[in-house]
């Protein structure tokens, strides 16, 4: 069964913290795998995608690894910012059809304290 | 110059009634989806549309029907409207490209079902 799983569930840390988000998939075949920042009351926005041939990418203090092979993706947040408080949400495309299918993880909540 | 737009952002209804939520896009994307989140804020597909033509049609109740005028617009219709309908749509837009589909969300709509 094709899945995605995050953890923590919840994290909580200080300004200026360096935190990192865990997403294990077992989605097969593979095709991208997305990371997404949604603020509270707002959509979900877009951060990084990797394909299988990526095993890094960075978008600012965000930075995504993917290991395909152990099918595990962490999401490395440097030098936390209140802003960075949000739900972030792992989402992984499998190459079942020309369009593809969305698996979404449950999504991991962030709390910055000052 | 929103890129993907929803109306209502709330919506609050009465058991039994029958509602629509709008969206446009002006990205000039192919392919457009809806989305339902949760109170646990699980997000969970339900329809994705390209050209105006249904792609996925995930295990939904059929009080809810989807509606694509042209490539611009996809229309929820809700049926007979129960107490557990109340989340939060999200509806989005991408555009297949080769490698993977970035997807834009508009803001949400806010159902209540009293």
């Amino acid at each position: 069964k094709n899945q995605v799983e995050q953890s923590p569930q919840s994290l909580i840390i200080l300004e200026g913290k360096n935190c990192t988000l865990q997403c294990n998939y077992t989605v097969s075949p593979f095709s991208n795998l997305r990371w997404y920042k949604q603020d509270t009351g707002r959509g979900p926005v877009s951060l990084t995608i990797m394909t299988f041939s990526e095993n890094t990418k960075s978008n600012g203090r965000y930075t995504a690894t993917l290991d395909a092979d152990t099918k595990q993706s962490s999401l490395h947040i440097t030098a936390s910012q209140l802003s960075d408080s949000a739900s972030y949400i792992c989402v992984v495309s499998d190459r079942g059809s020309t369009l593809g299918r969305l698996y979404f993880g449950r999504g991991t909540q962030l709390t910055v304290w000052p | 110059d929103t890129a993907v737009s929803q109306t209502p952002k709330y919506l609050v209804t009465q058991m039994g009634n029958d509602k629509s939520i709008k969206c446009e896009q002006n990205l000039g994307h192919d392919t457009m989806y809806w989305y339902k989140q949760d109170s646990k804020k699980f997000l969970k597909i339900m329809f994705s549309y390209n050209n105006k033509e249904l792609i996925i049609n995930e295990t939904v109740p059929n009080r809810f029907s989807p509606k694509s005028p042209d490539k611009a617009h996809l229309n929820l219709h809700i049926n007979s409207l129960e107490l557990g309908d109340s989340a939060v749509y999200f509806c989005a837009s991408s555009q297949v490209i080769a490698g993977g589909k970035t997807q834009y969300f508009g803001p949400g709509t806010r159902l209540l079902v009293l």
